[in-house]
């Protein structure tokens, strides 16, 4: 596997349901993001993780819970979602200095019915 | 608050058609603009970052500028695989590592 990949691409959950959103990276980076990305609408970052520190936390609701165990491996764990929440969801990771430079995994394309 | 702004929403080119994308941005001091690529239900693809007015960088029919308020990226004699939604991002000297994103342009080149 090479850059970053996520699991599973295509999800559709109800609003009861908990379900976990996985990513990775390969590139040896020491920073990893989430992002959230609804039509027609710029991409909002939700996390930001710095060797496994959460640094930045954009007033996204409790009901999206990040979890980063190492710098290769991000989770984010959802329950009792709103419809409102389907969107594309990325994982991106970059150095953790100089040049932030950031690559991003496939996405996962969630619906909340 | 940083401000990324792109224009056109959309553009329409005919194959061997050049054309620019504008990116405006407002922001704390300029760390980086980063210019991506996105083709549908796809993560975006890195194509360049530039540091300071006056620089460009080029990559195959991909040039991009930066002036001290503005990013162009220009795309000479475009081709339908240059068909995707371009997506320019600054970063803050303010020692935060998010990125702001503009909406992006979508493009369409047409064989």
């Amino acid at each position: 596997e090479t850059g970053v990949t996520q699991t599973p691409r295509h999800l559709v959950m109800g609003m009861t349901n908990k379900k976990s959103l996985k990513c990775e990276q390969h590139l040896g980076h020491n920073a990893m993001y989430w992002y959230k990305q609804s039509a027609k609408k710029p991409l909002e970052l939700m996390f930001v993780y710095s060797l496994e520190e959460r640094v930045e936390n954009n007033s996204v609701p409790s009901r999206f819970s990040p979890e980063c165990p190492n710098s290769s491996h991000l989770f984010l764990h959802l329950h009792t979602l709103q419809p409102e929440d389907s969107a594309l969801y990325l994982c991106a990771s970059s150095q953790n200095s100089g040049s932030y430079e950031q690559y991003f995994g496939p996405g996962t394309r969630l619906t909340v019915t | 608050e940083d401000q990324v702004t792109q224009s056109p929403e959309a553009l329409r080119l005919q194959e061997g058609e050049s054309s620019s994308l504008n990116c405006s941005y407002t922001v704390s001091g300029l760390r980086g603009l980063f210019w991506y690529r996105q083709d549908p239900g796809k993560g975006p693809e890195f194509l360049f970052t530039l540091y300071s007015a006056g620089e460009e960088k080029e990559k195959e029919r991909l040039k991009a500028t930066l002036t001290k308020k503005e990013s162009f990226l220009h795309i000479t004699a475009p081709k339908p695989e240059d068909s995707a939604t371009y997506l320019c991002a600054v970063q803050a000297g303010t020692g935060r590592r998010a990125l702001t994103f503009g909406s992006g342009t979508r493009l369409q080149v047409q064989p």
